[in-house]
């Protein structure tokens, strides 16, 4: 299994372009996230997935958009592109209800924007 | 004031040595209590999680939970270079399920 993978690896943007940040999982997990990480901050959820289909917002949602058409995969959306989102994005997934303790990262975007 | 609490660091000290990590919280609702090690440039990792009170061992690796304190602690003993990490707190409600709020993880180094 190659777990969660996310791609690129890294990317830069002006401000103002949009693009968007994969993430796929071959666990068969109901439940995905995305996460920014700012140095000294944590791990600040930006939104979440139970399934296919549903979608909620997590603490800093501002600025993005996701969707989940499948298990496997969960975009993530940036529109016009801000100095604030710099910070590295990532994605995890967990098995369901119950077991969302035991999450499962991947490597990581390192986005700058400028 | 943030829910989760924890000392950024950095926390440096020499191999063999037994290492504390702490965290405190406010809301005493939390129930999941967990301690993701997150090396350099990768994705964060469980290395342990407690249910409610008491204490969870593993190998040299133990963690407490103290919720009258609102306090958590992850003690690892004998530390290698390879402890080498970030190490954050994290914590559940038990009805939010999906859910974790993470503290802002504490840069441990291990000299040989």
């Amino acid at each position: 299994n190659a777990g969660v993978t996310q791609t690129p690896k890294f990317r830069i943007l002006k401000i103002g372009q949009s693009m968007t940040l994969q993430c796929a999982q071959d666990m068969n997990h109901n439940y995905m996230y995305w996460y920014r990480q700012d140095p000294g901050m944590g791990l600040k959820l930006i939104y979440y997935s139970v399934g296919a289909g549903i979608t909620d917002k997590g603490e800093v949602p501002n600025g993005y958009n996701v969707s989940r058409s499948t298990t496997e995969d969960f975009p993530l959306r940036l529109e016009l592109a801000a100095p604030s989102q710099t910070s590295v994005y990532f994605c995890a997934s967990s098995l369901g209800q119950g077991f969302s303790y035991e999450q499962y990262f991947g490597p990581g975007t390192r986005l700058t924007v400028t | 004031q943030k829910e989760v609490e924890q000392d950024p660091g950095p926390l440096s000290v020499p191999e063999g040595a037994i290492v504390s990590l702490n965290c405190t919280y406010s809301n005493s609702a939390f129930q999941y209590f967990m301690w993701y090690r997150q090396y350099s440039r990768k994705g964060p990792e469980l290395l342990m999680y407690t249910y409610s009170s008491g204490n969870k061992e593993d190998g040299r690796f133990t963690a407490q939970v103290d919720k009258s304190s609102k306090y958590i602690s992850l003690f690892i003993r004998d530390s290698q270079p390879s402890d080498s990490a970030t190490y954050l707190c994290a914590m559940s409600l038990p009805t939010s399920g999906s859910r974790l709020t993470f503290g802002e993880g504490t840069q441990l180094t291990v000299n040989p």
